[in-house]
């Protein structure tokens, strides 16, 4: 069964620090992975997604890496704004199996100081 | 503006009762998912649906119903034999099949158990 860990549960910068946030799967036959940020209270807004033949994806300020064979996913944040203060949620979903299934992890929420 | 809906924004329910969440999407989506998130967790897959009149049982579904009648709604019922209904319900949709299959959330319901 896939198993989704992010570690830190919780990360505190002060606004302006370049940041990474870790996400590691257990299965590495995945066909994506794919980051959210969720607000408190709020839904899950899609950030980022990588399938897996690819290495990277980026947007503006947010780069997401991925390592199928050491089943690891990194989110980076560049000049880190108090904006960006939420949980971040990775998701894969594998490559076998209904397209129904996505496993999430549990989250890191982040804090940006001003 | 495409996108999901989801009312109430927060509910009530006494023991024993029913209660009936509703989801809306006008992204022409033909698959719908309903999530549960509780505090501190990722978010765990209660019922799906690829396509009207069809749905599958998630990992969570005791105690829980849904219909799928229009490919724009599909609603979700907590039932009085689901133990512990009290979390943040989540609904999202995405194009279903081993395409992008990039998942949207709506904002979601909070439960309260009275």
């Amino acid at each position: 069964k896939q198993e989704v860990t992010q570690i830190p549960a919780a990360l505190s910068v002060p606004e302006g620090e370049n940041l990474v946030l870790n996400c590691s799967f257990t299965d590495s036959a995945i066909y994506n992975l794919q980051w959210f940020r969720q607000d408190p209270g709020k839904g899950l807004t899609s950030l980022l997604l990588i399938q897996s033949s690819q290495r990277e994806q980026t947007s503006g300020r947010l780069n997401a890496s991925l390592d199928k064979s050491s089943g690891r996913s990194t989110l980076y944040i560049a000049a880190s704004q108090p904006g960006d203060s939420a949980t971040y949620l990775c998701a894969v979903k594998l490559r076998t199996g209904s397209a129904r299934q996505l496993t999430f992890g549990s989250g890191t929420q982040l804090t940006v100081l001003p | 503006d495409g996108g999901i809906t989801q009312s109430p924004k927060y509910l009530f329910r006494k023991e024993g009762q029913n209660v009936t969440l509703s989801c809306e999407q006008n992204l022409n989506h033909d698959a719908m998912y309903w999530y549960r998130q509780d505090p501190g967790q990722g978010l765990r897959l209660i019922y799906y649906s690829q396509i009207v009149n069809d749905f599958q049982k998630g990992d969570i579904a005791e105690g829980y119903s849904v219909s799928r009648e229009k490919k724009e709604s599909f609603p979700l019922t907590v039932t009085s034999a689901q133990k512990n209904p009290t979390a943040f319900y989540l609904c999202a949709s995405s194009i279903p099949g081993e395409s992008l299959n990039e998942q949207f959330f709506g904002p979601g319901t909070r439960l309260t158990v009275l």
